[in-house]
C-alpha cells in the first residue's frame, strides 16, 4: 500500500487556476473510478471536496473539479481564492482498502 | 452528523491504545455507510488504518493488520479502535470518519492527538 504521489507544493495567484496531480498504479487510481480529494486547513480535520473522481459533495464550490487519465487523477481549483490555501490529499480505493496521497500544499500568492 | 473521538493523550511504548468514536446524526446500521479510522503524524500525510461497514465487515491496513482491531456498538453509536504494542512512530492525530472505502469520507471528527512516549 504505497502512498499515491502528489507534488509537494503548488502555487498560484488569486483568480488563476491550478491543478494538483495524484499518481498511482493500475491497482488503485487506474483500476477504479473511486478517487477522492480532501482539503485540510492547519489544525483542522480534512474536508471532502471531490469523490468518485468528478463528483462534488453538496456545499462544495464548483470551482473545484476532478478528472482522471490512466493512473493519474487531478484536482483543478479555478478562480483561486485566499481561502483555498491549504493542504490537499487525494485518496483511492484499492482492493478492500483505501490509500491516501502524499499531500500537496497550495499557496495563494 | 457529528463524530467525536476520545482517548488518551499520552501512551507508554508497548501499551495498547484504545480510541472511541461516538457518532450522532446517522446510524451505524445504515446499509450504505461505515466508519473508518485515519491517522496523521505531526506534519505528515494522512494514513488510512481501518474500516467497519454497517454489516460488521472489517478491513485493515495490511502493514498494521496484526496490531489493529475495529469494532462497533450500534446501540450506543460507538466505534472502537484498538492498537496493540504502540511505538513512538504511532504518535499522530487519530481521526474517525463516516463514509465508504470507495466513495471517501464525508464527515470527520475533530481528531485526537496521541503521543507515544515514556
Amino acid at each position: 500500500q504505497s502512498a499515491l504521489t502528489q507534488p509537494a507544493s503548488v502555487s498560484g495567484s488569486p483568480g488563476q487556476s491550478i491543478t494538483i496531480s495524484c499518481t498511482g498504479t493500475n491497482s488503485d487510481v487506474g483500476g477504479y473510478n473511486y478517487v477522492s480529494w480532501y482539503q485540510q486547513h492547519p489544525g483542522k480535520a480534512p474536508k471532502l471536496v471531490i469523490y468518485d473522481v468528478t463528483k462534488r459533495p453538496s456545499g462544495v464550490s464548483n470551482r473545484f473539479s476532478g478528472s482522471k487519465s490512466g493512473n493519474t487523477a487531478s484536482l483543478t481549483i479555478s478562480e483561486l481564492q485566499a481561502e483555498d490555501e491549504a493542504d490537499y490529499y487525494c485518496s483511492s480505493y484499492t482492493s478492500s482498502s483505501t490509500v491516501f496521497g502524499t499531500g500537496t500544499k497550495v499557496t495563494v500568492l | 452528523v457529528t463524530l467525536k473521538e476520545s482517548g488518551p493523550v499520552l501512551v507508554q511504548p508497548t501499551e495498547t491504545l484504545t480510541l472511541t468514536c461516538i457518532v450522532s446524526g446517522f446510524s451505524l446500521s445504515d446499509p450504505r455507510l461505515g466508519v473508518g479510522w485515519i491517522r496523521q503524524p505531526p506534519g505528515k500525510a494522512l494514513e488510512w488504518l481501518a474500516y467497519i461497514f454497517s454489516n460488521d465487515e472489517k478491513f485493515y491496513r495490511k502493514s498494521l493488520k496484526n496490531r489493529l482491531t475495529i469494532s462497533k456498538d450500534t446501540s450506543k453509536g460507538q466505534v472502537v479502535l484498538t492498537m496493540t504494542n504502540v511505538d513512538p512512530v504511532d504518535t499522530a492525530t487519530y481521526y474517525c470518519a463516516r463514509g465508504t472505502l470507495e466513495g471517501g469520507f464525508d464527515y470527520w471528527g475533530q481528531g485526537n492527538l496521541v503521543t507515544v512516549s515514556s
